[in-house]
């Protein structure tokens, strides 16, 4: 079993809709939490980062943690097709990063 | 400022042959780390270098290997390269070493494929 799972969708929804993407971790030394953005043919780049269990907002942003039931969230209010994009998860614990295997999002206009 | 730097952005190699990859890191930062990315198994660590000295290390057989330049650049090695091998290769670079990874910053990768 993988210490971080993520459904891998894909996911499709229509322009505006709220997106819920999804992470559950199995080991309680996960320490921060962050989720990153990767378009086809390029590199993650970080979206959210945090170390806390609860909310926290950038933009059209919601990262949620819930440490008690090891799971995390990303919230994307009013989605955009520019937001079409693979979604991955990751934690940190002694200091190593993992990842989990990435939600493939797609905005419909 | 220029971001992190990879090439060749594409390889094409076969079985038994071995591969040199390239990471030119952001100016400034000083730790490099390489990550494999398949679509079943996502992204794995691979290794971590900084000051020329390797840090950290994944789970990955002996035939994947690193190293770090004087300058930070780094180049990742694979010999014997086998079919499973094919994958998209990616660097990050950061100012510190160890995953503070909100000051993880990753090139557009190399995208291996072994035939």
């Amino acid at each position: 079993q993988k210490e971080v799972e993520q459904d891998p969708g894909p996911l499709s929804v229509p322009e505006g809709a709220i997106v819920s993407l999804n992470c559950t971790y199995s080991n309680s030394a996960f320490q921060y939490f962050m989720w990153y953005r990767q378009y086809s043919r390029k590199g993650p780049e970080l979206l959210m980062y945090t170390y806390s269990s609860g909310n926290k907002e950038d933009g059209r942003f919601t990262a949620q943690v819930d440490k008690s039931s090891k799971y995390i969230s990303l919230f994307i209010r009013d989605s955009q097709p520019s937001d079409s994009a693979t979604y991955l998860c990751a934690m940190i614990k002694n200091e190593k990063l993992t990842f989990g295997t990435g939600t493939r999002l797609t905005i419909i206009p | 400022k220029a971001g992190v730097t990879q090439t060749p952005r594409y390889l094409i190699k076969t079985r038994g042959q071995q591969v040199t990859l390239s990471c030119s890191p952001i100016s400034g930062h000083r730790s490099v780390s390489w990550y494999q990315q398949t679509p079943g198994q996502g992204l794995q660590f691979l290794f971590e270098y900084f000051s020329e000295t390797q840090r950290n290390k994944g789970n990955f057989p002996g035939r994947f290997s690193g190293r770090q330049f004087s300058n930070s650049r780094s180049e990742m090695n694979v010999s014997t390269l086998e079919l499973g091998d094919s994958a998209l290769y990616l660097c990050a670079s950061s100012l510190v070493s160890g995953a503070g990874s909100e000051k993880l910053f990753f090139g557009s990768g190399t995208q291996l494929s072994v035939l």
